[in-house]
C-alpha cells in the first residue's frame, strides 16, 4: 500500500534552522500537509500545500515539495524552545484517503 | 471554545473487558474519525463517520466498533479488549474530507493488560 516516511528525531540549538523531511509513495496525492504534536495534546494543523504547488512560505515555516521526486519538507527558521514537539507530514488524495508519517520528533536545545 | 472532547483520557483493562471512548464536537463537522496511535508508527485511521447515521471502516477496524447516533457524537467500542490494542486513541472532525483539516482531540491512553 502507499507509505509515508519520515525521519524519527532531529536535534537543533535555538536560533537554528531546523529542516524535517518527508517522502510519500502515492502519485495521485493531492494534498500534503504538516501537523504539530505538542506533548500530552492532539495534533494541530501547522500547514499545508496543494500537490501543484512548489513551495509555501508562512512566517517562520516554509514548505518545500518535490513533487518528481515525491519529497516534501517543512523548514522552521530561527527555531525556539516552544518548537519543541512532534511534525506529522501527512498526504490525501482524490479518494479522500489521508496518510501520516510516523512523526519527527524535534529536541531544540537552549 | 471546546472542539474535540474525549473521554477518558486514561483507562487501564484487562485482556477480554469492554470499554467505550467518547469522542464529542461542537464544530457542526460532518465527518469524524478514530485513529490509533503506536510508536514509530503513523496514525492509523480505526473507523470514520461521512454524517450522522454512519460509519465506515478504516485501516485498522478489526476489533473495534464504532456508533454515530448523534452528529456531534463518535462512539469508539472495544468488545473483548486484546494487548494488542494497547495504544493511544484520537478522535478527529472535519468539515470536509477533501482538503484535510483535522480537528484532533487530546487523546485517549488505552493499557491493555
Amino acid at each position: 500500500g502507499e507509505d509515508v516516511e519520515q525521519s524519527l528525531f532531529l536535534s537543533v540549538r535555538e536560533g537554528d534552522s531546523s529542516v524535517i523531511n518527508c517522502t510519500y509513495t502515492d502519485s495521485s496525492s493531492t494534498y500534503l500537509y504538516w501537523y504539530k504534536q505538542e506533548p500530552g495534546a492532539g495534533l494541530q494543523l501547522l500547514t499545508y500545500i496543494f500537490s501543484n504547488m512548489d513551495m509555501k512560505q508562512d512566517q517562520r515555516l516554509t514548505v518545500l515539495l518535490n513533487k518528481k521526486d515525491k519529497h516534501l519538507s517543512l523548514r522552521i527558521a530561527d527555531t525556539q524552545t516552544g518548537d519543541s514537539a512532534i511534525y506529522f507530514c501527512a498526504e490525501s488524495n482524490n479518494n479522500n484517503d489521508m496518510r501520516f508519517g510516523a512523526g519527527t520528533r524535534l529536541t531544540v536545545k537552549p | 471554545n471546546a472542539g474535540v472532547t474525549q473521554t477518558p483520557k486514561f483507562r487501564v483493562l484487562k485482556t477480554g473487558q469492554s470499554m467505550t471512548l467518547l469522542c464529542a464536537q461542537d464544530m457542526n463537522h460532518e465527518y469524524m474519525y478514530w485513529y490509533r496511535q503506536d510508536p514509530g508508527m503513523g496514525l492509523r485511521l480505526i473507523h470514520y463517520s461521512v454524517g450522522e447515521g454512519t460509519t465506515a471502516k478504516g485501516e485498522v477496524p478489526d476489533g473495534y466498533n464504532v456508533s454515530r447516533l448523534k452528529k456531534q457524537n463518535f462512539l469508539l467500542g472495544l468488545e473483548s479488549a486484546a494487548p494488542s490494542q494497547t495504544s493511544v486513541y484520537f478522535c478527529a472532525s472535519s468539515r470536509t474530507r477533501s482538503t484535510g483539516e483535522l480537528f484532533f482531540g487530546e487523546g485517549s491512553r488505552l493499557t491493555v493488560l
